[in-house]
């Protein structure tokens, strides 16, 4: 079974400043399972980066997604403050497996 | 416009069953395969199972093997969550979630929350 660590668990941080997450996998799994998403409060989560890298529809280019095996990074370069929330890593495979979650919260 | 509305949340005492819904619209349910995840309050999102197309390939979590029960009604636009022998820890917002090529959910619903309390 596979195992998502993210870290950290709460990334705190002023708005204009680069957000890097974290999400690293118990074995290696291949980029085309791995998916972000975000979360706020009372939401449904939504897809930002599949495929390890590529973005959804209607997501802001200051979201990235980079990484290969076992490490995967998503990165927020300039964060809005729309982009204060929860993100989770999804494996997603004949079963998904997430990420415990990073928090990113106003500095 | 995809749309998934889940219904059929609410209190149950343990050991009780209840049976959630989810509504699809706005696309071609047959030709996707779909998903349950729930949250409990304040916690991450666990994912609880898969169903394929045609509703011959199904997967579990661990948690739930054995007492959830997946199933489609392509014909009704439907997927469905039969929930038994349900425990405190079962307490949660479940979502439904559409696959896209097999490889991770794109749409969610809103959720629909199960509280199981005595």
């Amino acid at each position: 079974e596979i195992v998502l660590t993210q870290s950290p668990g709460t990334l705190s941080l002023s708005p204009g400043e680069r957000a890097t997450l974290s999400c690293r996998a118990s074995q290696s799994v291949a980029s085309s399972y791995l998916a972000w998403y975000q979360q706020k409060p009372g939401q449904a989560p939504r897809l930002l980066i599949y495929g390890a890298s590529s973005r959804a529809t209607g997501i802001p280019d200051r979201f990235s997604g980079s990484g290969s095996g076992t490490d995967f990074t998503l990165t927020i370069s300039r964060l809005e403050p729309e982009d204060f929330a929860v993100y989770y890593c999804l494996h997603y495979g004949t079963s998904g497996t997430f990420g415990q979650g990073t928090k990113v919260e106003i500095k | 416009e995809v749309q998934l509305v889940e219904s059929g949340g609410g209190l149950v005492q343990p050991g009780g069953s209840l049976r959630l819904s989810c509504a699809a619209s706005g696309f071609t349910f047959s030709n996707y395969r779909m998903n349950w995840v729930r949250q409990a309050p304040g916690k991450g999102l666990e994912w609880l199972s898969y169903i394929s197309r045609s509703g011959t390939t199904i997967y579990y979590a661990d948690s739930v093997k054995g007492r959830f029960t997946i199933s489609r009604d392509n014909a009704k636009n439907s997927l469905y969550l039969q929930m038994n022998s349900l425990r405190d820890e079962d307490t949660a917002v479940y979502y439904c979630a559409r696959d896209r090529w097999e490889q991770h959910v794109d749409y969610w619903g809103q959720g629909t929350l199960v509280t199981v309390s005595s």
